[in-house]
């Protein structure tokens, strides 16, 4: 079983929706990331929480919101989706002593 | 603010060739220098992982190197095969109040074809 799972992993959905993707890890790891990828941006930095109730903005927070209720989820929301985020959205874990992160499959968003 | 370059975008080669992915970063203060593997579906796997006071690092076919004053880095790859075939990205950690933050790069798609 995957390490790091993301639900769900295709989603289409219309402008001005309120969608929630979900991350799960059994990887027991505090440290949780939300990414998106564009097309020739690489990957940014939504939001990522170090510890349970733990959030922090990251490179491109706006429109988006996030829920640390537990260690292992981590869900990400869109209030009202707009075109703009259709994107593919990565989760990622780790630990403080640890230098790399682990990714999940990632989740393909299209917001028509 | 750190920028994250990859050259080429996109690379095409028989299997059996050595290849050479770049990566070029703007600001060479950095924690270490990561190499990751994209496969479609599958999200993303880390390759090699260079500390900044590291050269270069090694991992079966594959060679990293890195020259942190000229903000660059190469991959290696040796005696490709068609299995390589992915999207590879390189990204730079900084060490912040917020702690371990990556940078990525655009990435490379290689694809080796038989």
């Amino acid at each position: 079983d995957a390490d790091v799972t993301q639900t769900p992993r295709n989603r289409i959905t219309k402008t001005g929706k309120r969608i929630m993707l979900e991350c799960s890890q059994t990887k027991g790891h505090d440290r949780m990331y939300w990414y998106r990828q564009d097309p020739g941006l690489g990957l940014r930095l939504i939001y990522y929480s170090f510890d349970v109730k733990d959030i922090n903005k990251g490179e491109i927070s706006d429109g988006y919101s996030v829920s640390r209720q537990a260690q292992a989820k981590f869900s990400l929301s869109l209030e009202s989706a707009i075109p703009n985020q259709t994107a593919l959205y990565f989760c990622a874990t780790g630990q403080p002593n640890q230098e790399t992160q682990y990714f999940g499959p990632g989740t393909r968003l299209l917001v028509l | 603010k750190q920028e994250v370059t990859q050259i080429p975008a996109a690379l095409s080669v028989p299997e059996g060739e050595n290849l050479v992915l770049n990566c070029s970063f703007t600001d060479s203060a950095i924690y270490n220098l990561q190499w990751f593997r994209q496969d479609p579906g599958k999200g993303l796997t880390s390759l090699l992982l260079i500390q900044s006071s590291q050269r270069e690092q090694t991992s079966g076919r594959l060679n990293a190197s890195l020259d942190k004053s000229s903000g660059r880095s190469t991959l290696y790859i040796a005696a490709s095969q068609p299995g390589d075939s992915a999207t590879y990205l390189c990204a730079v950690s900084k060490i912040t109040g917020g702690g371990n933050k990556l940078t990525f790069g655009t990435g490379t798609q290689l694809k080796v074809e038989l």
